[in-house]
C-alpha cells in the first residue's frame, strides 16, 4: 500500500498569514498518462470532507484562489496564501494512483 | 444541483449485516465513479470501496469479502452491503462522486 505522510500534524496560524502543509507518498503518484493522482481535502468541524485540489495543482470549482497545490513524484505541498478564520479544520491529502486509495493522517489547522 | 444523501446507518451487533444507501440527484450514477469513505469516531479518513462507471469494483483489504458495493441505475442509488460487521467497522460512512461531491454521512455503530 502507498503510505501518505503529512507534516505538520497541526499548525496554528494568525489570520492573514500563510500556511503550508507537506504530503509525501511512499511511491510516485504519476500515472502512465502523465497525470499525478494527488488530491487535497478540507474537513471542517462536523462536516464531510470538501474537495480543494485535484491532480496536484488544480482547484475544484468554487475553491478560493488563496489555496494552491504543487509538487511532483512523491513530494507535494498545499499552500494557503492568507489564512482566514473559515479555513480551520483538518486537511487531508489522498492518492488514487493505486488501490487501496490512501489518505494522509490529516493536518489540523487552528487560528491563533 | 448534485446531491448525495446517505441512509441506513444504525446500531448493529457484531456479526450482523447492514445495507447503506446513497441516493443521488443531479446526475446519473451509471456515468461516474462512486466511492465509500469512512471515518471512525475522532480519527482520519479511510477509503472503503469504489465502483467505476463500467461497474468494476475495488475494496480495501479490511472489508474485502465482507462488503459489497453496487448501484441501481433505475433508482439512481449507490449501495454498500456490509456483512459480518466488527467493532472496527464503527464509523461515519460517506459516499462520494469521485471526488467532487460528498454526502453528509451516516453513522454505523457496531456494538453489543
Amino acid at each position: 500500500d502507498i503510505v501518505m505522510t503529512q507534516t505538520p500534524l497541526s499548525l496554528s496560524v494568525t489570520p492573514g498569514q500563510p500556511a503550508s502543509i507537506s504530503c509525501k507518498s511512499s511511491q510516485s503518484l504519476q500515472h502512465s498518462d502523465g497525470k499525478t493522482l494527488l488530491y487535497w481535502f478540507l474537513q471542517k468541524p462536523g462536516q464531510p470532507p470538501q474537495p480543494l485540489i485535484y491532480e496536484v495543482s488544480n482547484r475544484f470549482s468554487g475553491v478560493p484562489d488563496r489555496f494552491s497545490g504543487s509538487g511532483s513524484g512523491t513530494d507535494f505541498t498545499l499552500k494557503i496564501s492568507r489564512v482566514e478564520a473559515e479555513d480551520v479544520g483538518v486537511y487531508y491529502c489522498m492518492q488514487t494512483i493505486q488501490v487501496p486509495y490512501t489518505f494522509g493522517q490529516g493536518t489540523k489547522l487552528e487560528i491563533k | 444541483e448534485v446531491q448525495l444523501v446517505e441512509t441506513g446507518g444504525a446500531l448493529i451487533q457484531p456479526g450482523g449485516s447492514l445495507r447503506l444507501s446513497c441516493a443521488a440527484s443531479g446526475f446519473t450514477v451509471s456515468s461516474y465513479y462512486l466511492a465509500w469513505v469512512r471515518q471512525p469516531p475522532g480519527k482520519g479518513l479511510e477509503w472503503v470501496s469504489v465502483i467505476s462507471n463500467d461497474g468494476t469494483t475495488y475494496y480495501a483489504d479490511s472489508v474485502k469479502g465482507r462488503f459489497t458495493i453496487s448501484r441501481d441505475n433505475s433508482e439512481n442509488t449507490l449501495y454498500l452491503q456490509m456483512n459480518t460487521l466488527r467493532g472496527d467497522d464503527t464509523a461515519v460512512y460517506y459516499c462520494a462522486r469521485v471526488w467532487s461531491y460528498w454526502g453528509q454521512g451516516t453513522l454505523v455503530t457496531v456494538s453489543s
